[in-house]
């Protein structure tokens, strides 16, 4: 059964610095996936990655994907306030079943 | 292109009633996925289907919840009797083909009282 962990779990950091998420998954995942959620709103799709190594950069985000450490990492380079959100990372086991699997969610709180 | 839709956004149900929960998905998606969010959680996946067939319904709790999603109109999640345990939020996601991005809605609180 496919597991995914996140850590931290909370993070309250300031402006202008730098900090990364970690995304953990317990077995084969064929893609990993990274979505931002606002308090009370639907999920926003930031990331999809496929292949190891791959790495993605929106903005002050970029995600990263080590297939073989079953890794995949957030980073976020001089935070500002409008990033503040819950960040889930998720993963999909592959053949036959398309559900994901969510981490429990980094909840980034970025003061001024 | 209107994204996926649900409605309604917030159901207020009595313990014991029947909560009926709908999902439009984007046009040209016929995959639709089912989730549940309870409070500071991540979402759970709940259930799969593809127009008229439930692909993956592994997720789903064995008795009260039901899903379909038939020829015609929107993908419907139908919680029978219903219990406290049963507030959250539910989420609806669709994709154009298996094995791609889901997009989500705006879901659907769920509060049972």
């Amino acid at each position: 059964e496919l597991k995914v962990e996140q850590n931290p779990l909370f993070l309250s950091m300031q402006e202008g610095k730098n900090y990364t998420i970690y995304c953990n998954y317990s077995t084969t995942s064929d893609r990993l996936y990274w979505y931002r959620q606002d308090p009370g709103k639907s999920l926003e799709s930031l990331f999809v990655l496929l292949s190891n190594g791959a790495v993605k950069q929106e903005g002050r985000l970029m995600a990263s994907l080590d297939t073989k450490a079953r890794l995949s990492t957030l980073h976020i380079t001089a935070a500002v306030h409008d990033l503040s959100a819950t960040y889930f990372c998720a993963a999909r086991s592959g053949g036959g079943a398309d559900g994901l699997t969510f981490g429990k969610g980094t909840h980034l709180i970025i003061q001024p | 292109n209107a994204g996926v839709m649900q409605n309604p956004r917030h159901l207020v149900r009595r313990r014991g009633q029947e909560a009926r929960l709908r999902c439009s998905p984007m046009k040209g998606h016929s995959h639709v996925y089912w989730y549940r969010q309870l409070p500071e959680e991540g979402l759970k996946f709940m259930v799969y289907l593809q127009k008229e067939n439930i692909i993956d319904e592994s997720g789903m709790p064995k008795e009260r919840f039901s899903a379909e999603f038939p020829k015609e109109g929107p993908s419907i999640l139908r919680i029978q009797q219903v219990v406290r345990g049963d507030s959250a939020a539910y989420f609806c996601a669709s994709s154009p083909f298996e094995k791609n991005e889901q997009y989500f809605g705006p879901g659907t609180r769920l509060t049972v009282t």
